[in-house]
């Protein structure tokens, strides 16, 4: 039981470049996240799923996209890398049934942007 | 809006000493509350999570957390801070039905010899 894995664990993108960053779950939950930590900031959303094919914004969606095909994955695109997404990126997931909302989170993507 | 509150941004404790890290929250009914701890270049691991019952919830490694209504915090504490303890520490609140979790910004705990 892998958890929750995220690919890759560092890059450096230079200005304008897209990269998707990989999140997947082996525990058939139903919830996933995208989160960025900044320092002194604590964790910001930037999208959510509730299941396959539903997907909905956080409160930083900007400059990022997501899809959910499966229940596994959850990958996050970021179209035109700016200065500003410099950050580590953590994905986590739960289950839908009453679990206490408790989430899992992956192992973090630290992303450099220059 | 739901927030959540962690007034120490760093806090430094001697090796053996007690610790009690603040969280308050603002929500109208009672939350789900959780502490979270961060290991430098680690993800979150849950420590202990309160829904109901009991107030005073015991963790893991030795933390525990209790919460007051009244006062609407839930402050994490451990009676003797060993050195592997020195990372990050979160708060974070959720509700019933609810699909987010809204977490504090952070305190990160220094453990000196």
């Amino acid at each position: 039981n892998a958890g929750v894995t995220q690919t890759p664990k560092f890059r450096i993108l230079k200005i304008g470049q897209s990269m998707t960053l990989q999140c997947a779950q082996d525990m058939n939950h139903n919830y996933m996240y995208w989160y960025r930590q900044d320092p002194g900031m604590g964790l910001k959303l930037i999208y959510y799923s509730v299941g396959a094919g539903i997907t909905d914004k956080g409160e930083v969606p900007n400059g990022y996209n997501v899809s959910r095909s499966t229940t596994e994955d959850f990958p996050l695109r970021l179209e035109l890398a700016a200065p500003s997404q410099t950050s580590v990126y953590f994905c986590a997931s739960r289950p839908r049934d009453r679990d206490g909302e408790t989430q899992y989170f992956g192992p973090g993507t630290r992303l450099l942007v220059l | 809006a739901q927030s959540v509150t962690q007034p120490d941004i760093h806090i430094t404790v001697s090796e053996g000493a007690s610790l009690e890290l603040r969280c308050n929250y603002s929500y109208g009914a009672t939350p789900y509350l959780f502490w979270y701890v961060q290991s430098p270049g680690q993800g979150l691991q849950l420590l202990l999570k309160y829904f109901s019952g009991d107030t005073l919830v015991q963790g893991i490694k030795g933390f525990e957390a209790e919460f007051k209504r009244s006062q609407s915090s839930f402050n994490l504490r451990k009676p003797s801070v060993h050195w592997s303890d020195a990372a990050e520490y979160f708060c974070a609140v959720a509700w019933t039905g609810g699909f987010k979790t809204i977490f504090g910004a952070g305190t990160r705990l220094f453990v000196k010899a």
